[in-house]
């Protein structure tokens, strides 16, 4: 029962550079989520999908984008790295947008120089 | 603006002694609160979720409290141990189906 699988775990992008973090979660749930978390702040959304075929922006969705592969999958890319980026990504999922149970991943923590 | 606030930031209690992390909350509409536990190098993981009409809550170890008419609460955690040594986040469900994070209290268990 692996819960959210996030993958990488860590990252080292130069500015600039682009790349997917993947998430995935085996318990059938609707809605996942991307948030980040930078020191001393409380996590912040960046994208969410509430089912499987829609997205919608969070607090922070600027410099990102996300795609909700099928139910089980939801990605977020960065086209073009900023160091402002560098965080402590997280992916989440709840059985739906009504029942807010949420699971996490372990993050990826993601350095851009 | 919803907003969570926590305190302390930090704290280190010996093995053993009972700790009080608190939550204050400017939220609107509230739905309901909840306590995470979030181990170095790990995702967050629940350990609590109060309704408004719920004043205490237990989990193990682990007591939340909720005043609703002050908009505050609070984690006590008994007896601690060393893996009890984490951050502790306090998180408000809004009306909205938004969740608003705390920063949350780094708490290490001394042996």
């Amino acid at each position: 029962n692996a819960g959210v699988t996030q993958t990488p775990k860590f990252q080292v992008l130069k500015t600039g550079q682009s790349m997917t973090l993947q998430c995935a979660q085996d318990m059938n749930h609707n809605s996942m989520y991307w948030y980040r978390q930078d020191p001393g702040m409380g996590l912040r959304l960046i994208y969410y999908s509430a089912s499987e075929g829609t997205t919608d922006k969070g607090e922070v969705p600027n410099g990102y984008n996300v795609s909700r592969l099928n139910k089980r999958e939801f990605s977020l890319r960065l086209e073009s790295a900023a160091p402002s980026q560098t965080s402590v990504y997280f992916c989440a999922s709840t059985p739906s947008r009504v029942n807010t149970e949420a699971f996490f991943g372990q993050g990826t923590r993601l350095t851009v120089v | 603006k919803n907003q969570v606030e926590q305190s302390p930031q930090s704290l280190i209690i010996l093995e053993g002694k009972n700790c009080t992390l608190q939550c204050n909350y400017t939220v609107s509409p509230f739905s309901n609160l909840r306590w995470y536990k979030q181990d170095t190098g790990r995702g967050p993981v629940s350990l609590t979720i109060m309704t408004f009409s719920e004043n205490t809550k237990s989990n193990g170890r682990y007591t939340a409290t909720l005043d609703a008419d002050t908009k505050q609460s609070s984690l006590h955690i008994t007896a601690s141990q060393l893996s009890d040594s984490a951050s502790y986040i306090c998180v408000v469900l809004t009306g909205f189906q938004k969740l608003v994070f705390g920063t949350g209290t780094r708490l290490l268990v001394s042996p």
